[in-house]
């Protein structure tokens, strides 16, 4: 079965610093996808990024940073700079291409969730 | 584009009475799926919709729960009768298609407590 776990509850910064928040999965499948998402206190889960499991390129996308190694199943996620519009509960998700039995397409597996505080 | 829209935004009731929650996917999204996020969790799928068919309630407690995608479109999940434990908010989310490739748009959610 598959599992993401998130490590950190919360995490409290400061303006300008940067932070890392990790993620670590488990999964029998050998394709699949991970995902970050970003939910405000709106409530609305907002897609940051997807990552194939054979891509281990890391990325960079203006202040958010992933590194995806494989070798550790981690899919860590940074902001560079932090800012207090940054403050939300970040969720690590993954989604097996087969479906963990061939049932079920897209199903996302979230993680706990990391509560990230920015404070100015 | 206009999201996925869900209704209502919040719902307070008692144990054992019964709810509804309503939504409308992204125009043109064959494939629905809704989650249930207990407070300081991750969500969790409950049942999953392609076109009008359900492709995985595995996880939806179907002694109180149900869910239906008439037509194709738009959704209702309904609990009945509630107990304190579904309170939660409960996520729609909508996709093109249910490949584990893409991405999932997400409602707002419903917000629901039960005293």
């Amino acid at each position: 079965a598959q599992k993401v776990t998130q490590a950190q509850t919360e995490i409290s910064v400061v303006e300008k610093e940067d932070v890392t928040l990790d993620c670590v999965y488990e999964t029998r499948d050998t394709t699949y996808y991970l995902f970050w998402y970003k939910q405000p206190p709106s409530g609305e889960l907002v897609f940051l990024i997807r990552r194939n499991s054979f891509d281990e390129q890391n990325e960079i996308s203006g202040r958010y940073s992933w590194n995806f190694q494989k070798s550790t199943s981690s899919f860590n996620f940074t902001i560079t700079a932090s800012q207090v519009v940054d403050s939300a509960v970040y969720f690590c998700a993954l989604s097996e291409a087969r479906g963990g039995g061939g049932t079920s397409y897209g199903k996302l597996t979230f993680g706990q969730g990391t509560i990230l505080t920015v404070h100015p | 584009e206009a999201g996925v829209a869900q209704s209502p935004r919040y719902k307070i009731i008692e144990k054992r009475q019964s709810v509804a929650f309503w939504c409308n996917p992204i125009s043109g999204h064959a494939t629905l799926y809704w989650y249930q996020q207990i407070l300081g969790q991750g969500p969790k799928l409950l049942i999953q919709f392609q076109n009008n068919g359900v492709v995985d309630d595995s996880q939806l407690p179907k002694d109180r729960f149900s869910a239906e995608r008439l037509k194709g479109v738009d959704s209702t999940l309904k609990i009945q009768p509630a107990k304190l434990e579904d309170s939660a908010v409960y996520l729609c989310a909508s996709s093109p298609r249910g490949s584990s490739y893409n991405e999932q748009f997400f409602g707002p959610g419903t917000r629901l407590t039960v005293l």
